[in-house]
């Protein structure tokens, strides 16, 4: 039962572009949300985060989008750049006595076209 | 370097064979989780220590799969009899306790080959 869901195994943006990235869950109890970055050969790297009580976080170039009564989460990058072609791992977690467990989406491949 | 070290980054093995990776936290935190990641899908839960306490395994830990951490800093994961299903890289993350966000800092990962 994926719980955590990433509907595009791979997306191509124009540097200079918006890259989307999208993410859904069906687990209503998951309170705080979580996308990172993953280069080859390497482990995954925190990008930025948002609680359910917020619904929007922004971090530089970086802007997470969460809409609780879809059931979706999104990451707007703007502009993309070429360093950010990279797999995004949307996660979530729920705040059961403090264990940030996390349920990870199967990822989605960005390639930022020069 | 302050981040999570993993070791060996590599491990090729013959199926049947036992294999045991170390991983050493960031120093101030004290819960420490093992993820599993094979091809084509995100990082998947296996077993999570705060302190030296095992909290919670995943069914994905089968007998074959035991996970250490005695003395609350350093954590070890041995797989028994491996077999080439066990093929994947095997990731270590840490977090602390307090704090505002619930983000896991993960190391670089070991990579295991089963034969």
């Amino acid at each position: 039962d994926q719980q955590v869901k990433q509907n595009s195994p791979s997306l191509s943006v124009q540097e200079g572009r918006i890259s989307i990235l999208n993410c859904d869950y069906t687990n209503s109890m998951f309170d705080y949300f979580l996308w990172y970055k993953k280069y080859p050969a390497e482990g995954p790297t925190f990008l930025i985060s948002i609680s359910s009580i917020k619904d929007k976080n922004e971090d530089g170039r970086f802007t997470v989008f969460l809409n609780k009564s879809a059931k979706h989460l999104s990451l707007h990058i703007v502009p993309s750049q070429p360093g950010d072609s990279a797999v995004y791992f949307c996660a979530a977690s729920v705040g059961n006595f403090g264990n940030e467990k996390l349920t990870f989406g199967t990822g989605t491949r960005l390639t930022i076209i020069p | 370097d302050t981040g999570v070290s993993q070791d060996p980054r590599h491990k090729i093995t013959k199926r049947g064979q036992n294999v045991t990776f170390r991983c050493d936290p960031i120093s101030e935190h004290n819960r420490l989780y093992w993820y599993r990641q094979t091809l084509g899908q995100g990082p998947e839960f296996l077993t999570y220590f705060q302190n030296e306490a095992q909290l919670e395994k995943s069914r994905l830990l089968s007998d074959r799969f035991s996970a250490e951490r005695p003395k609350g800093s350093f954590s070890t994961l041995e797989i028994q009899r491996t077999e080439q299903g066990d093929s994947a890289m095997y990731l270590c993350a840490s977090s602390r306790i307090t704090g505002v966000g619930r983000e896991l800092f993960f190391g670089e990962g070991s990579r295991l080959t089963v034969l």
